[in-house]
């Protein structure tokens, strides 16, 4: 069983559509949860974190932990065409050198 | 512009043929790390740095070797490569994590084949 388990899609979704990305993850130690974005030829880049469970939103996007069923999630609403790409979820130790990655979903919004 | 540069961008090589694969921080972070990107499994920790001097293994260290003389950088070693190390590898640094938490910097990826 990999620690972070994310299903791949890839998911399409029109334009305005809200958008859910989940992964669990088996590993009660971790503490820090993070969502990266990559666009096409491109590395990944951090888009949020949360530090244990809760909620935690920044503008369109929603970060959302529940620690008791080792749950997290990504909202996005009213998607653009421009959040087109490969979402990985990540969850990290305290100290930070130990980063598990789940394999990320591609999402395609459509204008 | 705070970022990670890692060279080559893509690389050809063959079996058993040494590379190296360069990469360096301009932000002063004391971590750097390794991963290797495959289909379906996703972002995998090749080898870590806490600092100058100080690496780890990560998940899948077997064919490479890392070093850490310098804080910005922490060059990739394959001694001897396989077509099993064809993959698309990251390095990216971070710092530990006090107030503002930053995650890593990712660089912008070396997509290596090798024949």
């Amino acid at each position: 069983q990999k620690e972070v388990e994310q299903d791949p899609g890839p998911l399409s979704v029109p334009e305005g559509a809200i958008v859910s990305l989940n992964c669990t993850y088996s590993n009660s130690a971790f503490q820090y949860f993070m969502w990266y974005r990559q666009y096409s030829r491109k590395g990944p880049e951090l888009l949020m974190y949360t530090y244990s469970s809760g909620n935690k939103e920044d503008g369109r996007f929603t970060a959302q932990v529940d620690k008791s069923s080792k749950y997290i999630s990504l909202f996005i609403r009213d998607s653009q065409p421009s959040d087109s790409a490969t979402y990985l979820c990540a969850i990290e130790n305290t100290g930070g050198f130990k980063t598990i990655f789940g394999a990320g979903t591609r999402l395609f919004v459509k204008a | 512009e705070a970022q990670v540069t890692q060279n080559p961008r893509y690389l050809i090589t063959v079996t058993g043929k040494k590379l190296t694969v360069t990469c360096s921080q301009n932000m002063n972070h004391e971590y750097m790390s390794w991963y290797r990107q495959d289909p379906g499994l996703g972002l995998r920790q090749i080898y870590y740095s806490m600092n100058v001097e100080v690496t780890d293994k990560g998940d899948v260290p077997e064919g490479y070797k890392v070093s850490r003389k310098e804080k910005r950088n922490f060059p990739l070693i394959l001694e001897s490569p396989s077509p099993n190390q064809t993959s698309l590898y990251f390095c990216a640094s971070s710092s530990p994590y006090g107030e503002g938490i930053s995650g890593y910097t990712f660089g912008s990826g070396t997509r290596l084949t090798v024949v």
